[in-house]
């Protein structure tokens, strides 16, 4: 079955500086690649997420890269502020229907102003 | 988007007992999925429930100790039977809407004494 590495698992930055968090797979059939926050207490909330037939997606501070001949994928933050300070996961599956997603084992991001 | 209602929010057990956690989405969707969340951890999949047919169990997670239902197609319980505190958790549902993009209930944060 999948496998999905993560890391680090804590990061911490400055405000305004950037914050990258890398994962891996392992199941080359997974082609869809989401990455969620979880602020303490709450449940995960998607983020921005990406399908195998794209190499990179931007939704304003926020990008996913991903490498599929690597099996690797990467979030990116810029301009970092107080409130990304949150716990971030990546996760895989394949977007065939009934496929759950298997997750990374998490990165806490420390955001200091 | 789907809205997941999930109830209990928390709940404190004793040990040798048993929880039914019940999870209410507001549209009527194929997959529900199960999964445990320990304290400080990573999200890890314990069952796939289809509407009609038994649930699929991921490796580590067996029927007796985690029945689910699966009535109809907005509905699910799973219960956590014969408890002990290695069970204390978090326990989040989750649906997928559209391809693959999974939504979250507020999760049952359960303690066993």
């Amino acid at each position: 079955g999948e496998n999905v590495e993560q890391h680090p698992s804590t990061l911490s930055v400055q405000e305004g500086d950037s914050a990258v968090i890398k994962c891996t797979y392992s199941d080359s059939a997974s082609n869809y690649f989401p990455w969620y926050k979880q602020e303490l207490g709450k449940r995960p909330q998607l983020i921005i997420d990406i399908r195998s037939n794209v190499g990179e997606k931007k939704d304003q501070r926020i990008a996913v890269t991903l490498n599929k001949t690597a099996k690797h994928f990467s979030l990116h933050i810029t301009e970092t502020q107080p409130e990304d300070s949150a716990v971030y996961f990546c996760a895989a599956s394949s977007s065939q229907a009934g496929t759950a997603l298997i997750f990374g084992k998490g990165t806490t991001l420390s955001v200091s102003s | 988007s789907a809205v997941i209602s999930q109830k209990p929010s928390r709940d404190i057990c004793q040990r040798g007992t048993s929880l039914t956690i019940q999870c209410q989405v507001d549209s009527q969707v194929t997959m529900m999925f199960w999964y445990r969340q320990q304290p400080g951890q990573s999200l890890t999949l314990i069952a796939t429930a289809n509407q009609g047919s038994e649930a699929t169990y991921e490796s580590g997670f067996v029927i007796d100790k985690f029945p689910i239902s699966r009535p109809n197609l907005t509905f699910s319980t799973l219960t956590v039977s014969n408890m002990s505190p290695e069970d204390s958790s978090i326990y989040l549902c989750s649906v997928e809407v559209g391809t693959t993009e999974a939504f979250f209930g507020q999760g049952t944060r359960l303690t066993v004494v």
